[in-house]
């Protein structure tokens, strides 16, 4: 049972140009959500996240958009630059059990090239 | 500030074999995680520590992986014994406070043959 869906494996952009990430979530009860980026043999960074009770978080180059009607967000990077060159994850929250509990997608692989 | 330091980065074992994995987080974070993440995945959550005690383990194989979170500070994962699935890489995590916001290590990969 995949809650959290990251539908494309990998992305390629040209440098300058923006890059758009998706993901799509099944379960109402998350209530936050976070992307986290990976360099090759490094852990997971925090990114940038979204309550459920925005649409929009605003940082720097990066936005995510939230739409709960459609349980789908997605991750603009612009303008995208090589060192964006990373796997990105998008994750979820939910609380159960008195605890958070955060649910990853597979990650789409993203390439900036120069 | 430091951050989670997890050791070994890399190990290679033989099947049946056993295989320890240390975690040292952030200090001050209360929450501990460990998540195992296979080749082409997304890491997922193996157990759940909250200070000294067990948040959630629903996800952890208890026939051949034990873990424990030793005075509310470090953690060691344990396989005995590995099996080639077992292959991954073991993300240790941790958090100050509920925000989703998990500080990883580096993570210690295990192959095992």
């Amino acid at each position: 049972d995949q809650q959290v869906k990251q539908n494309s494996p990998s992305l390629s952009v040209q440098e300058g140009r923006i890059s758009i990430l998706n993901c799509d979530y099944t379960n109402s009860m998350f209530d936050y959500f976070l992307w986290y980026k990976k360099y090759p043999a490094e852990g997971p960074t925090f990114l940038i996240s979204i309550s459920s009770i925005k649409d929009k978080n605003e940082d720097g180059r990066f936005t995510v958009f939230l739409n709960k009607s459609a349980k789908h967000l997605s991750l603009h990077i612009v303008p995208s630059q090589p060192g964006d060159s990373a796997v990105y994850f998008c994750a979820a929250r939910r609380f159960q059990g008195g605890s958070e509990k955060l649910v990853f997608g597979k990650g789409t692989k993203l390439t900036v090239n120069p | 500030e430091a951050g989670v330091a997890q050791s070994p980065r890399y190990k290679i074992i033989e099947k049946r074999q056993s295989v320890a994995f240390w975690c040292n987080p952030i200090s001050g974070h209360a929450t501990l995680y460990w998540y195992q993440q296979i080749l082409g995945q997304g890491p997922k959550l193996l157990i759940q520590f909250q200070n000294n005690g067990v948040v959630d383990d629903s996800q952890l194989p208890k026939d051949r992986f034990s873990a424990e979170r030793l005075k509310g500070v470090d953690s060691t994962l344990k396989i005995q014994p590995a099996k080639l699935e077992d292959s991954a890489v073991y993300l240790c995590a941790s958090s100050p406070f509920l925000t989703g916001e998990l500080f990883f290590g580096e993570g210690s990969r295990l192959t095992v043959l």
